[in-house]
């Protein structure tokens, strides 16, 4: 496969459950992101993780956990989450961070309701 | 306060006509802008950019203008096509803020045949 590919595609979890998401990418790119699409709203940023290290974390609850282990391997970590983070969750790459020129390659999401 | 905005939530255009979508922004430090595209049940894909030294650029149907003192740019979509139907979304950066880029909340473009 190219590109970024996130699975699953649709998520339903309740209140209590533990779940993640999984973002991976072929493209040889040493960003990855967290982005969070809540209806119209505009896509907010969650994390970046740069050679496998995270740089920024947007004051994102704790409920949020993010891991890369390694540079082509996101994850995100979901527990306790509450109904107002159902939303579209899309990983993004890029060749590196801090730098300007191109942008983003986008997954295609994960649309999570949270019941 | 949203530093890019996207205040046309929704745009229809007749197929061949001109499209044009508008962003503000409100940072002066943004000079790197892009526009990407999105089809549902799809993430967003990169269509263009523009970098401040410049208030054009162009890339075949696709032409995006920066009017660096009116904070605002443009994309034009010419002629347009039905699969130009799509949530189109503005970005900017700053040069001293990397790749983080804040996006608009998108404009609803439908291309009726």
């Amino acid at each position: 496969e190219t590109g970024v590919t996130q699975t699953p595609r649709h998520l339903v979890m309740g209140m209590t459950n533990k779940k993640s998401l999984k973002c991976e990418q072929h493209l040889g790119h040493n960003a990855m992101y967290w982005y969070k699409q809540s209806a119209k709203k505009p896509l907010e940023l969650m994390f970046v993780y740069s050679l496998e290290e995270r740089v920024e974390n947007n004051s994102v609850p704790s409920r949020f956990s993010p891991e890369c282990p390694n540079s082509s391997h996101l994850f995100l970590h979901l527990h306790t989450l509450q109904p107002e983070d159902s939303a579209l969750y899309l990983c993004a790459s890029s060749q590196d961070w801090g730098k300007q020129g191109g942008g983003y390659t986008f997954g295609s999401g994960t649309r999570l309701t949270v019941v | 306060d949203q530093q890019v905005k996207q205040n046309s939530p929704s745009l229809s255009v007749q197929e061949g006509r001109i499209s044009i979508l508008n962003c503000d922004y409100t940072n002066s430090m943004f000079d790197y802008f892009l526009w990407y595209k999105k089809y549902p049940a799809e993430g967003p894909t990169f269509l263009i950019s523009i970098s401040s030294i410049k208030d054009k650029n162009e890339d075949g149907r696709f032409t995006v203008f920066l009017n660096k003192s009116a904070k605002h740019l443009s994309l034009h979509i010419v002629p347009s096509q039905p699969g130009d139907s799509a949530v189109y979304f503005c970005a900017a950066s700053a040069s001293n803020y990397g790749q983080n880029f804040v996006f608009g909340p998108g404009t609803r473009l439908s291309v009726l045949p």
